[in-house]
């Protein structure tokens, strides 16, 4: 089966360092999406890319937070510098984009980063 | 605006009971409507979906009929098994018509199952 890989699985750091992590979509899908989940807020969207660029970050904290896909087998969320507040288990997802597409709409999660800030 | 809202878990059942998870939304158009589902650990995975009014989504013994009059896509199913003990989300599909138009998931809380034997 084709999966969303994320990295990594598990993050535990300090306030003030800087954290990034790692998504390899799957292979032909043109679409990524970041979204976070916290017990509070529950699944937010964070930044959607569609053909690499970067379409809708208006989910994201632009002070600290930057996403990227630096090519079609990688997206990265960067946190710089990290708070406790950003503590939360990040998703990425992937998916074929446009309407007019057999299987829009459905995205594949990865597995998570799940990122303690102490 | 748009907004997802499910019922408050955790739900607790037994081995083959019946399952009602109650999903209502708000939305402007007419979205899609999704159930998704997260194991223990993992990522969401679709679970079923319907496009339109009146459509039926199934799945693994689930099903949702998406419900325009009633605003509503009740997830169910009438044997429940502890392997279907996850979080349920239930989510619509939005039109975002800047940045070149593309469709935006919302989510619902989820809504957490446990089943014992």
């Amino acid at each position: 089966d084709a999966r969303v890989t994320q990295t990594p699985r598990h993050k535990v750091t300090e306030m003030g360092q800087e954290v990034t992590m790692r998504c390899q979509p799957i292979l032909g899908h043109n679409t990524v999406f970041w979204y976070r989940q916290t017990m509070m807020q529950g699944l937010e969207l964070l930044a959607y890319f569609r053909n690499r660029a970067p379409l809708d970050d208006s989910g994201m904290p632009k002070d600290r937070f930057s996403a990227e896909m630096p090519d079609a087998t990688l997206a990265t969320l960067k946190i710089q510098p990290s708070e406790p507040r950003d503590s939360a288990v990040y998703f990425c997802a992937s998916g074929l984009g446009g309407d007019r597409v057999a299987g829009a709409n459905v995205l594949t999660f990865g597995a998570g980063s799940r990122l303690t800030v102490l | 605006g748009n907004s997802v809202t499910q019922m408050e878990g955790p739900v607790t059942l037994s081995e083959e009971a019946f399952l009602t998870i109650n999903c209502t939304y708000t939305a402007t158009g007419y979205p899609s409507l999704f159930w998704y589902v997260q194991y223990p650990g993992e990522g969401l995975q679709l679970l079923l979906k319907a496009t339109k009014a009146d459509d039926k989504g199934s799945n693994k013994g689930f099903e949702a009929t998406y419900r325009k009059e009633t605003t509503s896509f009740h997830l169910e199913k009438g044997s429940v098994q502890v392997s279907d003990s996850a979080v349920y989300f239930c989510a619509l599909s939005v039109k975002v018509t800047f940045s070149g138009g593309y469709n935006k998931l919302i989510f619902g809380a989820g809504t957490r199952l446990a089943v014992h034997p």
